[in-house]
């Protein structure tokens, strides 16, 4: 039979545009709040991540948001470059006495058009 | 320096086959981590081990599946017998925890299963 698999959403841009994914969370408790990328055929790379007291983080041209009242986290790129296409995850990780405990969401798949 | 090394990188196996996934994590990783990654389920925690010692299994799907770590720098991840429905990507991660608080894993490149 025809399988079902998860429908990852798309995120297309221009190349030099700014790109803003987004992602809602479930956990309250959650400690920190952290942004992967995934190329195809590779394991999930870290971009960056907050703490849950911090409501704004700025890295290289990558800044994650949170706000913790609606419980959504967004990941903004500036001038998106073709190598930025690759599906982007969010995850909540819990710090636990043995390591730090993440749990990842479904994914969004961005799509760098040229 | 190396990264977090997985082998084998693509396994064809029968059902009812015994598999057995490899990890070697980062030097001076303390913390290891086995998911499992399909287009039905995403990106799941199966097992997670700090200081060789596994501290949370409770998402290993059943008995089928167990996962060692005899010593810092090698995991194994079982599975006996193999089911067709095992067929995903796994992945192996770690991170250094002690003394620092963050979300940061380094991931191998996986492991493709197929189970036929």
């Amino acid at each position: 039979g025809e399988s079902v698999g998860l429908h990852l959403p798309t995120l297309s841009v221009q190349e030099g545009d700014n790109s803003i994914i987004n992602c809602a969370y479930s956990n309250s408790a959650s400690d920190y709040f952290i942004w992967y990328k995934q190329e195809s055929g590779k394991g999930p790379q870290f971009i960056i991540d907050i703490r849950s007291n911090m409501d704004k983080r700025q890295g290289q041209r990558v800044t994650v948001l949170l706000n913790k009242t609606v419980k959504h986290l967004s990941l903004q790129i500036a001038a998106t470059q073709p190598g930025d296409s690759a599906v982007y995850f969010c995850a909540e990780a819990r710090l636990t006495g043995g390591g730090n405990k993440l749990t990842f969401g479904t994914g969004t798949q961005l799509k760098v058009e040229l | 320096d190396a990264g977090v090394i997985q082998s084998p990188r693509h396994e064809v196996t029968e059902m009812g086959q015994e598999v057995t996934l490899r990890c070697k994590p980062i030097s001076g990783h303390n913390s290891l981590f086995w998911y499992r990654q399909t287009m039905m389920r995403g990106l799941e925690l199966l097992i997670y081990f700090n200081n060789n010692v596994p501290i949370d299994d409770s998402g290993m799907p059943e008995d089928r599946f167990s996962a060692k770590m005899p010593n810092a720098s090698f995991s194994t991840l079982k599975i006996q017998p193999s089911e067709p429905r095992d067929s995903a990507v796994y992945f192996c991660a770690s991170s250094a925890t002690a003394g620092r608080n963050t979300g940061e894993l380094f991931f191998g490149e996986g492991s493709r299963l197929t189970v036929l």
